[in-house]
């Protein structure tokens, strides 16, 4: 069982650049998430989905756009990369679309801007 | 605003017991979670407490005190694969989690 998988794991982008990445849960949860992770601060929401269709912003969605055709995936876009986008962006899903359950995390993809 | 605190790192022995404490300010409040994060990889669930009291599970146990907006994890008989970072997240009125940054916990021989 798989779970969540993110691609790619690790990813070096010039600046100004179009970058999307990946996820892919395979555990029919309706709600996924997309979270940045920086030293010294808490995992920051960056956009969610409730169900498939259904996009929100969450604290931080500036600069970066999703979309949910479907159940089992929810790309992260990055339409024009900055430096201050350099981080590890964790994607993660719940069965429950009001985040009473339990979060399942992808492995994390390692993102830096030049 | 909203805010969680909790300390940046602790320090332990093998086999003893560490509290790590978790403050929470929140607008609204609808449960406390603590998770793991070992280095370099995802962060797992440990505990949802709602409620106030104490939840045990195994060698771990979390605590909360909604009156006080005060949660502690409890790890009993460390071992040294529990050297990690515990994050301590407070779920708001509108279920929208917010998240300490994390409390580093070394566990020396």
């Amino acid at each position: 069982i798989a779970g969540i998988t993110q691609a790619p794991t690790s990813q070096i982008l010039a600046a100004g650049r179009r970058m999307t990445l990946r996820c892919t849960q395979d555990m029919r949860h309706n709600a996924m998430y997309w979270y940045r992770q920086d030293l010294g601060l808490g995992l920051r929401l960056i956009h969610y989905s409730n169900t498939a269709g259904t996009t929100g912003k969450g604290e931080v969605p500036d600069g970066y756009s999703v979309s949910r055709a479907n159940t089992d995936d929810f790309p992260l876009t990055l339409a024009s990369a900055v430096p201050s986008q350099t981080s590890v962006y964790f994607c993660a899903s719940s069965a429950l679309g009001d985040s009473t359950g339990e979060l399942f995390f992808g492995e994390g993809s390692r993102l830096t801007v030049l | 605003g909203q805010n969680i605190d909790q300390p940046t790192e602790m320090t332990a022995t093998e086999g003893a017991i560490v509290q790590i404490n978790c403050t929470y300010q929140t607008s609204g409040f609808n449960g406390l979670f603590w998770y793991q994060q070992h280095a370099g990889e995802a962060p797992t669930f440990l505990s949802y407490n709602v409620l106030d009291g104490l939840e045990e599970k195994g060698r771990f146990s979390s605590f909360l005190s909604r009156s006080k907006g005060y949660s502690y994890l409890l790890l009993k008989e460390l071992q040294m694969k529990d050297s990690a970072s515990y994050l301590c997240a407070a779920l708001d009125s509108n279920y929208q989690l917010i998240w300490g940054a994390g409390t580093k916990l070394i566990i020396k021989p």
